[in-house]
């Protein structure tokens, strides 16, 4: 069975950093695009970020300089370090993996999330 | 940056047909997707590729698109499809994606 299980949130202060996991079962991480979407209490889905099979990475303008994306393939978890954390960046944050067409690609499995916090 | 535009909020009898919109610019270049979001629950893809559907999804869901404008229709709809529907592209590069701003569909 496809899964993914995200870990690593809580409650930080401002300025602070964390890291979250994806640990995912039933396919290779670094076969495929895999991703990190967040949504902030009562708002939308924000796309954050993305790594490629081949190790590409690409950030929403709100986390880049801030936010790093990587992953273990000994370990097939997904990472996201975050630091100089703000409040806006308080939601809950899903790993999903993707999937490529010829010009795009989607996410069609998804974690159930972990919950982020920032706050003094 | 680009921006897909959706309806805040739609609303039907159970048993109607419910269509949310979705417009973008890129769009006639770019598949729209749409995801279903119930409360407290993780997205879950409904439509990929504009119009094909995931095994598991009923068939009352479906897709279509026309120049900058994508259409999610759920025919028959049940009161269990009440949920928040997003649906998703990417820009023209290809590498940066983004939803819509969320549709809030209430079949009561």
């Amino acid at each position: 069975e496809v899964q993914l299980v995200e870990t690593g949130g809580g409650l930080i202060q401002p300025g602070g950093s964390l890291r979250l996991s994806c640990a995912a079962s039933g396919f290779t991480v670094s076969s495929n695009y895999m991703s990190w979407v967040r949504q902030a209490p009562g708002k939308g889905l924000e796309w954050v970020s993305v790594i490629y099979s081949g190790g590409s990475t690409y950030y929403a303008d709100s986390v880049k300089g801030r936010f790093t994306i990587s992953r273990d393939n000994s370990k097939n978890t997904l990472y996201l370090q975050m630091n100089s954390l703000r409040a806006e960046d308080t939601a809950v944050y899903y790993c999903a993996r993707g999937r490529t067409t010829v010009t795009d690609y989607y996410m069609d499995v998804w974690g159930k999330g972990t919950t982020v916090t920032v706050s003094s | 940056s680009y921006e897909l535009t959706q309806p805040p909020s739609v609303s039907v009898s159970p048993g109607q047909t419910a269509r949310i919109t979705c417009s973008g610019d890129a769009l006639p270049k770019k598949y729209a997707y749409w995801y279903q979001q119930k409360s407290g629950q993780a997205p879950v893809l409904v439509i990929y590729e504009d119009s094909k559907r995931p095994s598991g999804i009923p068939e009352r869901f479906s897709g279509s698109s026309s120049g900058t404008m994508a259409t999610l229709t759920i025919s028959g709809a049940q009161v269990e499809d009440e949920a928040d529907y997003y649906c998703y592209s990417t820009d023209s590069s290809g590498n940066l994606p983004v939803f819509g701003g969320g549709t809030k569909l209430t079949v009561l």
